[in-house]
């Protein structure tokens, strides 16, 4: 079975400052796929980084890194220096490549960037 | 640039009524897919479709149908809205397999509220 846990519903984060947003995930896949999405309030969802299960190296795009801990099944989203504009829904996401092209969210985390 | 359109960003109808929500995406990506989003409960696949007149059932198909005559174009339809099916829902599509990271372009949204 494939699922993906979000644990914290929101978060809040003062500007400037670092968050990390928590994922974990099961799967019965050798090879799979780790995504995150912004959801602004707007409604639109952006895209923000991937993780592939064999990349050694955690995936990193400007402000926004993956922490992914494979034996642990996780993969948390690190922000650097907090933005207003990160205030947003963060999805978590996985795509197991042997099991077809679905793919499988979690329920989301709010967070709230301070000023 | 790349693109997912929706038809209908807002639509109001009445229990009963067929329901036509119509996604098309220019980037001619193989598989599309139909979520709905509900506060709370992430992103749940409703139906993907991986090919013209292909079509596979998701977590949630109950209650709704889909169509995919041509490959930009994949149609969620409604026979008989209700109350329950007041929500978001969100097209998206994916190149078909290893290709690249494989990410979802998501369109917009169409927020259907049922009277």
């Amino acid at each position: 079975a494939q699922k993906i846990t979000q644990t914290q519903p929101g978060m809040f984060v003062q500007e400037k400052e670092a968050v990390t947003l928590d994922c974990t995930y099961d799967t019965s896949d050798q090879s799979y796929g780790l995504f995150w999405y912004k959801q602004p309030s707007s409604g639109e969802m952006i895209f923000l980084i991937y993780q592939g299960s064999y990349d050694e190296q955690n995936a990193t795009e400007g402000r926004y890194s993956l922490n992914f801990q494979k034996a642990r099944k996780s993969a948390n989203l690190v922000i650097s220096a907090s933005q207003l504009g990160d205030s947003a829904m963060y999805f978590c996401a996985m795509r197991g490549l042997n099991t077809g092209n679905q793919f499988y969210f979690g329920t989301g985390t709010s967070l709230t960037v301070i000023p | 640039d790349v693109k997912v359109t929706q038809s209908s960003r807002y639509l109001v109808k009445r229990t009963g009524e067929k329901v036509f929500l119509e996604c098309v995406q220019d980037m001619d990506h193989e598989n599309m897919f139909w979520y709905r989003q509900d506060p709370g409960l992430g992103l749940r696949l409703i139906y993907f479709s991986y090919d013209v007149k292909m079509k596979e059932k998701g977590d949630i198909p109950e209650g709704y149908s889909v169509s995919r005559e041509k490959k930009e174009r994949f149609s969620l339809i409604l026979e008989s809205a209700s109350t329950n099916q007041t929500s978001m829902y969100l097209c998206a599509s994916s190149l078909r397999g290893r290709r690249g990271t494989g990410e979802l372009f998501f369109g917009e949204g169409s927020r259907l509220t049922v009277l």
